[in-house]
């Protein structure tokens, strides 16, 4: 059972927008910044979103990330066939003192 | 560029020790706090411990507090891993990540727990 909650699959048609969800708590997303990743199949993580809505060099910017309260969204529009990964939303929780992660979303293009 | 290489991986049997080495290069490895993050086969992200720059503090996960510890030496631009009381539920994939919210990954390093 993660910290984050996450819904275990996503899907969509090319061309089309897709959010995925990130529940936390006062403890972690309530309090401090949230980290997307985006996982390929057989590969390392890469981070797609930084503190809430910022993309590293790079990354397009039909990636965005928004954060309310104790929830986070990461939205892909345009969507690609090369999209096609695990996402999983990150964020240091203070009472754990310790990241954590969601249990990751299987986005299906 | 960024480049995190790990490396110590392998086969170990239940109770025994493992130590993963991560080099790093390509940014100033005194001034960041290090990761490391593991996957299980098959399974999700866990984060498994951290180490402020200078190395006087440093975090774990509670399933692996006790028996991992996180250290690095800074003038090989070098972290570590020291994994003791393996047990099989430590398999995984172990990536070596820059910063508190792992801005860099590592391609990670292979550790398996089994007689």
């Amino acid at each position: 059972q993660s910290v984050l909650t996450q819904p275990p699959s996503a899907s969509g048609t090319p061309g089309q927008r897709v959010t995925i969800s990130c529940s936390g708590s006062t403890s972690n997303i309530g309090r401090n910044t949230v980290n997307w990743y985006q996982q390929l199949p057989g590969v390392a993580p890469k981070l797609l979103i930084s503190t809430n809505d910022q993309r590293p060099s790079g990354i397009p910017d039909r990636f965005s990330g928004s954060k309310s309260g104790t929830s986070a969204s990461l939205a892909i529009g345009g969507l690609q066939p090369e999209d096609e990964a695990d996402y999983y939303c990150g964020a240091w929780d203070d009472s754990l003192s310790a990241w954590v992660f969601g249990g990751g979303t299987k986005l299906t293009v | 560029d960024v480049h995190l290489v790990e490396s110590g991986g392998g086969l170990v049997q239940p109770g025994g020790s493992l130590r993963l080495h991560c080099a790093a290069s390509g940014f100033i490895f005194n001034k960041y706090w290090m990761s490391w993050v593991r996957q299980a086969p098959g399974k999700g992200l866990e984060w498994v411990a951290n180490i402020k720059p200078d190395g006087s503090a440093n975090f774990y996960v509670d399933s692996v507090r006790g028996r991992f510890t996180i250290s690095r030496d800074n003038a090989k631009n070098s972290l570590y891993l020291q994994m003791s009381s393996l047990r099989a539920e430590d398999t995984a994939m172990y990536y070596c990540a820059r910063g508190v919210g792992a801005i860099d990954w590592g391609q990670g390093t292979l550790a398996t727990v089994s007689s």
